[in-house]
């Protein structure tokens, strides 16, 4: 199994901030990489897909980058209504498609 | 306006069954794979299992392969998730997601679509 890790699980940051979030792929997936966004109560929302490809509707502030095990998701300038957690998915093979355990990010 | 709605959560002891099934509507479903993705109670996203367009692929996660079954029918534009033998540790927020692609996986895969999901509590 391909196991997604994501660093840091927590997060805390202020609006206007830059912020930068790594996914760590056990082996190579080329960039079969996929980010999502979800809010309290609220299902997961596609932000990125194929590691760079923002979402249609998405904001410019996301862009996303890497190839091969490594990864990040990154927040130009943050705005409250991205505080949110952030996960990234693998689908490069399967079963099991992997999820990363997900990073919380935080007001502070 | 593309939609999947979940129904069939519930209550249910342990070691019984339940079914849950996803309508869809506003895109062509038998286009496209579609999965179950569960979220237990303040924990991470889990992959349960995905079907591929025409039913011809279909994968599941270890831990329910052997007692969940996926299904799908074209006609009626739904998806299914059959569960037996159900354990304490599949108490969840089932979600029905549609892939972006036939086959739900590879790099055209990607989960674009998302529905609102369906509670399953499993207590005695």
């Amino acid at each position: 199994d391909i196991q997604m890790t994501q660093s840091p699980s927590s997060l805390s940051a202020s609006v206007g901030d830059r912020v930068t979030i790594t996914c760590r792929a056990s082996q190579s997936i080329s960039t079969y990489l996929n980010w999502y966004q979800q809010k309290p109560g609220k299902a997961p929302n596609l932000l990125i897909y194929a590691a760079s490809t923002l979402q249609s509707g998405v904001p410019s502030r996301f862009s996303g980058s890497g190839s091969g095990t490594d990864f990040t998701l990154t927040i130009s300038s943050l705005l409250p209504e991205d505080f949110a957690t952030y996960y990234c998915q693998q689908s490069y093979s399967g079963p099991p498609i992997t999820f990363g355990q997900g990073t919380r990010l935080e007001i502070k | 306006e593309v939609q999947l709605v979940e129904s069939g959560g519930g209550l249910v002891q342990p070691g019984r069954s339940l079914r849950l099934s996803c309508a869809a509507s506003g895109f062509n479903f038998d286009d496209y794979a579609m999965h179950w993705v569960r979220q237990a109670p303040g924990k991470g996203l889990e992959w349960v299992s995905a079907i591929s367009w025409n039913s011809g692929r279909i994968l599941y996660a270890d831990s329910v392969r052997g007692r969940f079954t996926i299904s799908r029918d074209n006609g009626k534009n739904s998806l299914y998730l059959q569960m037996n033998s159900l354990r304490a540790e599949d108490m969840a927020f089932y979600y029905c997601v549609k892939d972006s692609n036939h086959f739900g996986s590879g790099s055209t895969s990607y989960m674009d679509v998302w529905g609102k999901g369906t509670t399953v509590t499993v207590s005695s």
